[in-house]
């Protein structure tokens, strides 16, 4: 079972470089989150779409672009990289918003930006 | 807006005592909680949830939760810890509208041989 999958695992890019990370999953569900995780701040949304055809912004969308490409792909593009969106990124899915399913996550992008 | 505090940076325990991650909330209405893991390189993992019932919840594991609505708190709790158990777990809080979880900033849990 590839659950929600994450490419590419590891990224560095040269400040002003655009780059998009992809995220797929393969369980049918309706919603898709990216998350952003930094030392000692938890996780904080980016964006998230409840279904297929939206998109929403979350705590800290400057900076990000999304794509609900389908139901199984959402993908965040970083138009022009800053050294301050070095961090892992997080993709993750759930069932539906609006319910109390618990949210399935990648592994992870690693990307650094210098 | 609702979130969650989680107190402890670090909490040390040796193997095959109990532990005890600690958690506390501020919400308007109802809270529901979440418990996730994180182990080295890889996402979070779903534990356990409150939604409404009773205070104590079962999750995997071995992992337990207590709600206690007096003190806006929802620890996670395991009666005997293994050296396994070491890892980092994030508390989190259902946002108004149910669309969007609200995280904690981690507890980084390590278990003693």
């Amino acid at each position: 079972n590839a659950g929600v999958t994450q490419t590419p695992k590891f990224q560095v890019l040269k400040t002003g470089q655009s780059m998009t990370l992809q995220c797929a999953q393969d369980m049918n569900h309706n919603s898709m989150y990216w998350y952003r995780q930094d030392p000692g701040m938890g996780l904080r949304l980016i964006y998230y779409s409840a279904s297929e055809g939206t998109t929403d912004k979350g705590e800290v969308p400057n900076g990000y672009n999304v794509s609900r490409l389908n139901k199984r792909e959402f993908s965040l593009r970083l138009e022009s990289a800053a050294p301050s969106q070095t961090s892992v990124y997080f993709c993750a899915s759930s069932e539906q918003t609006e319910s109390y399913q618990p949210q399935h996550f990648g592994d992870g992008t690693r990307l650094s930006i210098l | 807006a609702q979130s969650v505090a989680q107190p402890e940076d670090q909490v040390n325990v040796a193997e095959g005592n109990p532990l005890t991650v600690k958690c506390t909330y501020s919400v308007s209405g109802n809270p529901y909680l979440f418990w996730y893991v994180q182990y080295p390189n890889r996402g979070l993992q779903f534990l356990l949830k409150y939604i409404t019932g009773d205070n104590l919840v079962k999750g995997s594991y071995g992992f337990e939760a207590e709600f206690n609505k007096s003190q806006t708190s929802f620890h996670l709790k395991k009666p005997s810890a293994l050296v396994s158990d070491s890892a980092l777990y994030f508390c989190a809080v259902l946002n108004s509208g149910y669309s969007t979880l609200t995280f904690g900033k981690g507890t980084m849990l390590l278990v003693s041989p």
